[in-house]
């Protein structure tokens, strides 16, 4: 079963923009994280916000969560070539971790 | 070790065969997690272990899959009569602590069967 879902499915911008990728989910959540995974590797965590979290930063990452409409946002500000991945939402579902489809970043040199 | 390990990289086995997958985590993590990936879609959750407890199975597909984790560090994913919807790379993953937060994940095994 998949909790989050990722909008839009693939995205393809030019280096030094900005990307934004949203995620909804279904049932109440005590916290939201987001992870990267590169072409054949594993996922690596970026970032986790909590579900009393309105908004948070690390680096060029900014994530917010509004509960209200069961949703999150990360943007990723000035990309690189180097951010080029997928990024998954991942959510508490049950007692254990269920991730989304993905957003499938391309970053253009 | 530095991160999570998993061997091996790449597995091709004949339609009917046993494979068994390892995961080394990362020392002292308490939790351990398998995912399966399939291709273009995100990790689906197969199993949870709490040092050697496992404490959720529900997302093994069949009876033909099992894992253990004895001593609380290495696990094994073991199929069983492996047929062809089983391809998928299979994830594992470790955290510091009990629950799911801020997972290590392994680079994966990508199974094939032919």
């Amino acid at each position: 079963s998949q909790q989050g879902e990722e909008d839009p499915q693939a995205l393809s911008i030019q280096e030094g923009e900005n990307a934004t990728m949203n995620c909804s989910y279904k049932t109440s959540i005590n916290n939201l994280q987001w992870y990267r995974q590169n072409s054949g590797r594993g996922l690596v965590h970026l970032i986790l916000i909590r579900s009393n979290e309105r908004e948070k930063h690390s680096g060029r990452l900014r994530v917010t969560l509004d509960t209200s409409k069961k949703s999150s946002s990360l943007l990723i500000t000035a990309s690189r070539a180097a951010d080029t991945a997928s990024y998954f939402c991942a959510t508490d579902e049950g007692g254990k971790l269920i991730f989304g489809q993905g957003t499938e970043l391309s970053v253009k040199p | 070790g530095a991160g999570v390990s998993q061997s091996p990289r790449y597995k091709v086995a004949k339609r009917g065969q046993d494979v068994a997958l390892r995961c080394d985590p990362i020392s002292g993590h308490v939790s351990l997690f398998w995912y399966q990936q399939a291709l273009g879609q995100g990790p689906e959750f197969l199993t949870y272990f709490q040092n050697e407890a496992q404490l959720d199975k529900s997302g093994l597909p069949s009876d033909r899959f099992f894992a253990e984790r004895p001593e609380g560090s290495v696990s094994t994913l073991k199929i069983q009569r492996t047929q062809q919807e089983d391809s998928a790379v299979y994830l594992c993953a470790s955290s510091l602590k009990t629950g799911w937060e801020k997972l290590f994940f392994g680079s994966g095994t990508q199974l094939s069967v032919l």
